[in-house]
């Protein structure tokens, strides 16, 4: 079985400063995907970066990039120089099919 | 490209009645499709998985006999609501994958808000 566990329920962030988001997971499978997604007040799942488990190189998508500590199981998400729009809830998945973390509401203050 | 689209948007229905929500690919073929329920500021839990022309496979905890699934082409599921009561209300959304080798495509619909009163 998979588990993704998001512990921070809330965050605050300052415009133009970056903040970083926690996800830890547990899986059996050798191989394996972490995903991030935006959710922002609409519903949409806004799919943001993907980790494979045997990448050597941390991902990165412009202003996001992951934290991967793979012995730590460990897939945290870094936003830099955060924006307004970026407020919205954050989730963290894992697997082909999607086992999503509580997620994490990010709110960006001007 | 890869879009998925979602109908309707949003539905309110009486309680007993069914509602049908489709979930379309647009522009690819899905050779899997997922169905997730979100209540109000909790995260998205897996219902089901549907691969075309098979029985779909539900997480422990899903009825299946109240939330049918039908994959019937490429291209298109739908997720049937029978006997909807209040506590269904909720906000589906589905996803798709056309499969290929890099896992990590799939693809989100905008969402069905389902209200019964």
């Amino acid at each position: 079985a998979q588990k993704i566990t998001q512990t921070q329920p809330g965050m605050f962030v300052q415009e133009k400063e970056a903040v970083t988001l926690d996800c830890t997971y547990d899986t059996s499978d050798p191989s394996y995907g972490l995903f991030w997604y935006k959710q922002p007040s609409s519903g949409e799942m806004i799919f943001l970066i993907y980790q494979g488990s045997y990448d050597q190189q941390n991902a990165t998508e412009g202003r996001y990039s992951l934290n991967f500590q793979k012995a730590r199981k460990s897939a945290n998400l870094v936003i830099s120089a955060s924006q307004l729009g970026d407020s919205a809830m954050y989730f963290c998945a894992i697997g082909n099919d999607m086992r999503f973390g509580a997620g994490t509401r990010l709110t960006v203050k001007p | 490209g890869a879009v998925v689209s979602q109908h309707p948007s949003r539905v309110i229905c009486k309680s007993g009645t069914s509602v049908k929500i489709e979930c379309r690919s647009l522009d690819f073929q899905a050779t899997t499709m997922f169905w997730y329920r979100q209540f109000p500021k909790q995260s998205l839990m897996l219902m089901a998985t549907s691969n075309e022309g098979s029985k779909a496979t539900y997480e422990q905890g899903v009825e299946k006999d109240k939330f049918l699934i039908n994959h019937a082409s490429l291209t298109l599921s739908t997720l049937t609501v029978t006997s909807a009561h209040p506590e269904d209300s909720s906000f589906y959304i589905c996803s798709a994958t056309p499969g290929t080798r890099q896992t990590y495509e799939q693809y989100f619909g905008p969402g069905t808000r389902l209200t019964v009163t």
